[in-house]
């Protein structure tokens, strides 16, 4: 069953530390992408990655940082220089520019 | 610069009525249009998605929505609402990497 997991669905973070976001695909899509979504500001773009072992920033890439070792993953790490990072955290991928699938979200909660 | 309007942050209907989404974009080229529909704390779901051709589109869920080039619009319509279509509708175009998103639409369904 083809499709985007992403993991834990609910995550706290303390005050200065590091957490990782999971976001695993096995529709064999080349491009993947993560967005922040906050009340009222629809999606924005975090980073993406179009190849394995290359990624950009996309429009709020600090405080944040990813890697993309392989085609099927690409983990998120919210770093503690993220000052806000309350937020729903949605990852997607595609087969090229175009048509966006999104996994479940993740949910990331400040302690 | 690309960018997606939609002007009304809430709509309410009841159910079994007509329903129109409205989404204005700006683009230098013809875009790649998208809906998506978001039930809370899911993921985005695609509803449709407009490339060429012809300019009324069919999705799922009994969903449709009308490219107007003269307009700059992609308004979404569906002739008779049902209550699980209460949800938050977002419309999306691509730019050179990645989609860009309006703020999204919440529907709410009266019975």
């Amino acid at each position: 069953d083809g499709g985007i997991t992403q993991s834990p669905k609910y995550l706290f973070r303390k005050e200065g530390q590091n957490v990782t976001l999971s976001c695993e695909q096995n529709l064999n899509h080349d491009a993947m992408y993560w967005y922040r979504q906050d009340p009222g500001q629809g999606l924005r773009l975090i980073y993406y990655s179009q190849i394995v072992n290359d990624f950009q920033k996309g429009d709020i890439a600090e405080g944040y940082s990813v890697s993309r070792e392989k085609k099927e993953s690409f983990p998120l790490t919210v770093t503690s220089a993220q000052k806000n990072p309350t937020a729903f955290y949605l990852c997607a991928s595609s087969a090229s520019i175009g048509t966006q699938y999104f996994g479940p979200g993740t949910r990331l909660l400040v302690l | 610069a690309q960018s997606v309007t939609q002007p009304d942050i809430h709509i309410t209907v009841s159910e079994g009525a007509s329903l129109e989404l409205r989404c204005n974009y700006s683009y230098g080229a013809t875009p790649y249009l998208f809906w998506y529909v978001q039930s809370p704390g899911q993921g985005l779901q695609l509803l449709l998605k407009y490339f060429s051709g012809d300019t009324l589109v069919q999705g799922i869920k009994g969903f449709e929505a009308e490219f107007k080039r003269s307009q700059s619009s992609f308004n979404l319509r569906k002739p008779s609402v049902h209550w699980s279509d209460a949800a938050e509708y977002f419309c999306a175009l691509t730019g050179a990497n990645n989609l860009f998103f309006g703020t999204g639409t919440r529907l709410t369904v009266i019975p």
